[in-house]
């Protein structure tokens, strides 16, 4: 089993609708939750960062953390076409992250 | 955030060969790190780059194959070598965040395709 799972998707949206994006995790000892969006043939960029259970909110963004289900969510309000990409999970313990492989989502205009 | 470059951007090699991947922070940073992303698939982390003390590297990576340098603490270089097609792939290095917490931030990549 892998320590972070993701569904690779792909992802297609319409314009405006609301995007959930999930994973799920194995190690309890990962303290530190993180989205990534990563364009194609660039780096993955920091979009959202968390340590708590709950929700963390962003412009249209929102992170939510339930660690006593193992489980993180990255939603995305009012899609964009600007929004397609691929959105990486990642959780951390002791500086060693661990990503997950990564969800493609194409927002249809 | 800090602010990343990588040389080259992309390259084309031939089977043996070696390449050199150069990564410039424009702040100084501890900790450096080198990931490699395979066509359609996750980072996996090859090493860890601390400046004055050689790299630590993870399972399934060596140092033969992917010797890292550290100089400073704004620069780094991993070079691929003896390359064969299984090491076509993008790299990536990053750095942490400089508030301490874990969440790093990636350079552009090197993509690099062998022949």
């Amino acid at each position: 089993q892998k320590e972070v799972e993701q569904d690779p998707g792909p992802l297609s949206v319409p314009e405006g609708a609301i995007v959930s994006l999930n994973c799920t995790y194995s190690n309890s000892a990962f303290q530190y939750f993180m989205w990534y969006r990563q364009y194609s043939r660039k780096g993955p960029e920091l979009l959202m960062y968390t340590y708590s259970s709950g929700n963390k909110e962003d412009g249209r963004f929102t992170a939510q953390v339930d660690k006593s289900s193992k489980y993180i969510s990255l939603f995305i309000r009012d899609s964009q076409p600007s929004d397609s990409a691929t959105y990486l999970c990642a959780m951390s313990s002791a500086s060693k992250i661990i990503f997950g492989s990564g969800t493609r989502l194409s927002i249809r205009p | 955030s800090a602010v990343i470059s990588q040389k080259p951007s992309r390259d084309i090699c031939q089977r043996g060969t070696s390449l050199t991947i150069q990564c410039q922070v424009d702040s100084q940073v501890t900790m450096m790190f080198w990931y490699r992303q395979q066509p359609g698939q996750s980072l996996t982390l090859i090493a860890t780059a601390n400046q004055g003390s050689e790299a630590t590297y993870e399972s399934g990576f060596v140092i033969d194959k992917f010797p890292i340098s550290r100089p400073n603490l704004t620069f780094s270089t991993l070079t691929v070598s003896n390359m064969s097609p299984e090491d076509s792939s993008i790299y990536l290095c990053s750095v942490e965040h400089t508030r301490g917490g874990d969440e790093q931030f990636f350079g552009p990549g090197t993509r690099l395709t062998v022949l």
